[in-house]
């Protein structure tokens, strides 16, 4: 079975624009979280989606946007960078709602310029 | 508002010997806490968890143990090997969507 992957592994943006992340769930997973990661900090919770349907959202400004396909592959969506947006983005699949059997991906560094 | 604490940011063990990461937590409505461990270049990867029902979990050398009262949760790795060196993470979560993390503790396991 095939993991989570996440495109671009990296990426530079310049403050003000706007960026689109990929992820690709894994095989048979129906849910997907998305998590940032600030440099010695551990992952903060953005939004969950469940069969194309938003499921929950951490307390991040409504800048951060996302969408899952009927194929359950995700994109995290920013406007209007920040430089403080610089981070890894982790994208986590999993069978269900339940944390417990999420699967990493390698994330996205983005660096906000 | 950091829900989930870890306040050890390294640890440094021998092989063979046992490594203990804790982790402390704020919200009593958490009903779920994780493990995870993260290499370099990789996404943290699942490795326990345990119910708020359960004070203890096991899963060969790794064991969770939970006391509600104390609002703390600790992992125990034992015996310690090489291989065991990460970042471990320890999460706690509720209503199934929202996953609080700690910071991490990078765990040494020397030869």
């Amino acid at each position: 079975e095939t993991g989570v992957t996440q495109s671009p592994t990296h990426l530079i943006k310049t403050r003000g624009q706007q960026v689109t992340l990929r992820c690709s769930s894994q095989s048979g997973h129906n849910t997907v979280s998305w998590y940032q990661q600030a440099l010695g900090q551990g992952p903060q919770f953005i939004f969950q989606y469940y069969r194309e349907e938003e499921n929950g959202r951490g307390n991040f400004p409504p800048r951060f946007s996302g969408l899952q396909f009927p194929n359950y592959s995700s994109e995290l969506n920013v406007n209007a960078l920040e430089l403080d947006d610089s981070a890894l983005y982790l994208c986590a699949s999993s069978l269900s709602t339940a944390n417990y059997g999420y699967t990493f991906g390698s994330g996205t560094r983005l660096t906000v310029v | 508002d950091q829900q989930v604490k870890q306040n050890s940011p390294s640890l440094s063990v021998q092989e063979g010997r046992i490594s203990i990461l804790n982790c402390d937590y704020t919200n009593s409505m958490f009903d779920y806490f994780l493990w995870y461990k993260k290499y370099p270049a990789e996404g943290p990867t699942f490795l326990i968890s345990i119910s708020s029902i359960k004070d203890k979990n096991e899963d060969g050398r790794f064991t969770v143990f939970l006391n509600k009262s104390a609002k703390h949760l600790s992992l125990h790795i034992v015996p310690s090997q090489p291989g065991d060196s990460a970042v471990y993470f320890c999460a706690a979560e509720y209503n199934n969507n929202d996953m609080r993390f700690g910071a991490g503790t990078r765990l040494t396991v020397k030869p």
